[in-house]
């Protein structure tokens, strides 16, 4: 079946540390995207990139870093630089970066106590 | 920039009822798209219904529906005949140089 994982969808790490999120799709889609989801807000985009080697930084990009090495995977690490790190983290990709529909991941939980 | 504004928190609506979900957004741009994504408690982001700006017909999917008013940037959602399932968080987006999101309408149906 064709889709995006996120794994796992829960995640536990003590302060200081950095951890990486997976996104991985299968659609074929060119552009990839990060959004954190805070407790009855909306999604902030963190990072995208609209093809291989590429990626931009969105509204939220303190403290995160990406990689966009396989059209297929787009992880995101949240490093020790981030302050509220604490957050529903949900990956999506689309076609391409017009304006396109996007398809999102089930999302990643990230606790750091 | 793009904003989008949902000005209702939560809602509620029996169930086989119709119920309708507001959404306002500002931007300078011409082309561009709006959807509506539904959010169960599971989390996933579904999406639910899209409308193309250059188009002046409604999109509608089975008991979903739009009412698109481009002059007052206006992009409601109708819910036919609710069903339980349908109880989730709505969030409008808009999408052009890059896909904003309202802050959600938590929407419950009542058996």
């Amino acid at each position: 079946d064709g889709g995006i994982t996120q794994s796992p969808k829960y995640l536990f790490r003590k302060e200081g540390q950095n951890v990486t999120l997976s996104c991985e799709q299968n659609l074929n889609h060119d552009a990839m995207y990060w959004y954190r989801q805070d407790p009855g807000q909306g999604l902030r985009l963190i990072y995208y990139s609209q093809i291989v080697n590429d990626f931009q930084k969105g509204d939220i990009a303190e403290g995160y870093s990406v990689s966009r090495e396989k059209k297929e995977s787009f992880p995101l690490t949240v490093t020790s630089a981030q302050k509220n790190p604490t957050a529903f983290y949900l990956c999506a990709s689309s076609i391409g970066a017009g304006t396109y529909e996007q398809y999102f991941g089930p999302g990643t939980r990230l606790t750091v106590t | 920039a793009q904003t989008v504004t949902q000005s209702q928190p939560e809602m509620s609506v029996q169930e086989a009822e119709t119920v309708t979900l507001s959404c306002t957004y500002d931007t300078s741009e011409n082309n561009y798209y709006l959807f509506w994504y539904k959010q169960p408690p599971s989390r996933q982001m579904i999406l639910v219904i899209r409308q193309e700006a250059y188009k002046q017909q409604n999109a509608t999917e089975n008991r979903f529906s739009v009412n698109f008013q481009k002059a007052a940037k206006s992009f409601s959602l109708k819910i036919s005949d609710s069903q339980l399932g349908d109880t989730a968080m709505y969030f409008c987006a808009f999408r052009g140089s890059r896909l904003t999101f309202g802050e959600g309408t938590q929407l419950t149906v009542n058996p």
